[in-house]
This record gives structure tokens, sequence and C-alpha cells, in this order.
């Protein structure tokens, strides 16, 4: 199957500071996404972003789906942005179709 | 005016039951999935149910069964239960498969004691 592979794992900031997520992928893809899930476990969307540059705000993204990655930028960082960062790719084989996950990059902003 | 919706958001029960989790969603998606984030937070999907099509992750046990009553609702149904089946279980949807933005529903913590 599909490896989706994120980094850093862990990143610790301070207040409005400038971060840089990476999400490698090994195969070709349709539809990745990029979610925040919050302290209080809930998923949310960032972009979904199956190739090119999107701005959100304080967020963007750019996925160069030829070289299979993307980057998530979050700059002047917020405590609210604290939690786990994830990127997921759409994935047919191994039975269910549906989004494959990577590991996550757990990122703290402190005050 | 949630978008997907998932209850209850907390279930404890013991080994050996049998529970259900429902899902709703109110966006006229087509398709919508059932994922397990476990204790490290890792997120894999189990099934993904598409114009009355189900289809199962192979490493899904058959305890676990969704049904879906209509295209809004997909319910996850857990069978003698055990203690592994401990987890975060989310709910998704979107238009169709493959090309479509997924959204997710808040997630149901299951205990399983």
């Amino acid at each position: 199957g599909i490896q989706v592979e994120q980094s850093p794992p862990d990143l610790i900031l301070q207040e409005g500071a400038n971060s840089t997520l990476r999400c490698n992928f090994s195969d070709s893809v349709n539809n990745l996404q990029w979610f925040h899930q919050n302290p209080w476990g809930q998923l949310i969307n960032l972009f979904y972003i199956p190739s090119g540059t999107k701005q959100n705000g304080r967020l963007s993204a750019t996925t160069v789906a030829t070289e299979r990655y993307s980057l998530l930028y979050i700059s002047s960082s917020q405590t609210t942005d604290s939690g786990v960062y994830f990127c997921a790719v759409f994935y047919s084989g191994g039975g269910a179709d549906g989004l494959t996950f990577g590991k996550g990059t757990h990122l703290i902003i402190q005050p | 005016d949630t978008a997907v919706s998932q209850t209850p958001k907390y279930l404890v029960t013991q080994m050996g039951n049998d529970k259900s989790i429902k899902c709703e969603q109110n966006l006229g998606h087509d398709t919508m999935y059932w994922y397990k984030q476990d204790s490290k937070k890792f997120l894999k999907i189990m099934f993904s149910y598409n114009n009355k099509e189900l289809i199962i992750n192979e490493t899904v046990p058959n305890r676990f069964s969704p049904k879906s009553p209509d295209k809004a609702h997909l319910n996850l149904h857990i069978n003698s239960l055990e203690l592994g089946d401990s987890a975060v279980y989310f709910c998704a949807s979107s238009l169709g498969l493959a090309d479509y933005e997924q959204y997710f529903g808040p997630g149901t913590r299951l205990t399983v004691t």
C-alpha cells in the first residue's frame, strides 16, 4: 500500500514563530488533505490540495504531485494552533477505499 | 447546523457486549466512511460505503458491520466487544470517492473494560 510520512514528528515553538510541516507520499494520488486535530480531538479540515498552492489566513499549503510531497506552512503561530497536524491521501487498494493518514506532526505552541 | 454528527460521543462498555455508533451527515454526500484512531493517534480506514456498495478494509474483524438505512446515515455495529476495540471512531463523508474532500464527525470514544 501507499506510504505517507510526515516530518517532524514533534515541534515545539514560541508564539509568533513560523513553521513548515512536510508530507511525503510513495505513489501518485488523486486527493491530499491536511487536517488539524485540536486538543479536544476534533479533526478540522485545513486544505484539500491534490496539487498547487492554497492560502487561508496564516496557513498555506503547497503540493508538488510530481515529486510526491506536500508542505503546510503556519505563520505567526498562536497557542490555538497547538495539536496534531495530519496529512492524508486517498488510496484505492488493500480493501477499503479511503484516506491513508500519516502519523502526524505534534505541534506545541508556547506562550 | 452540524455537517457530520455522531452519537454517542463517549461509550463505555464491558467485554462481550454488542454496541452501535450512529452517524448522520446533512451535506447531501453520496459516500460515507468509518475510521479508527488508536491510542497512538494513528488513523486507519475501516469501511467505505458508496452508492450502496460497501468496501471493507481487509484487516477489520467481521465483528464490525456498518449498516446504512439511507444515504444520510452509516451506523457502525460492533459485536462481542474486545479490549482492543477501545479507540476513537470517526465517521466521515464526501461527495464521492477519490477526488473529493472528506469531512469528519466529532468522533466517538469507545472504552471497553
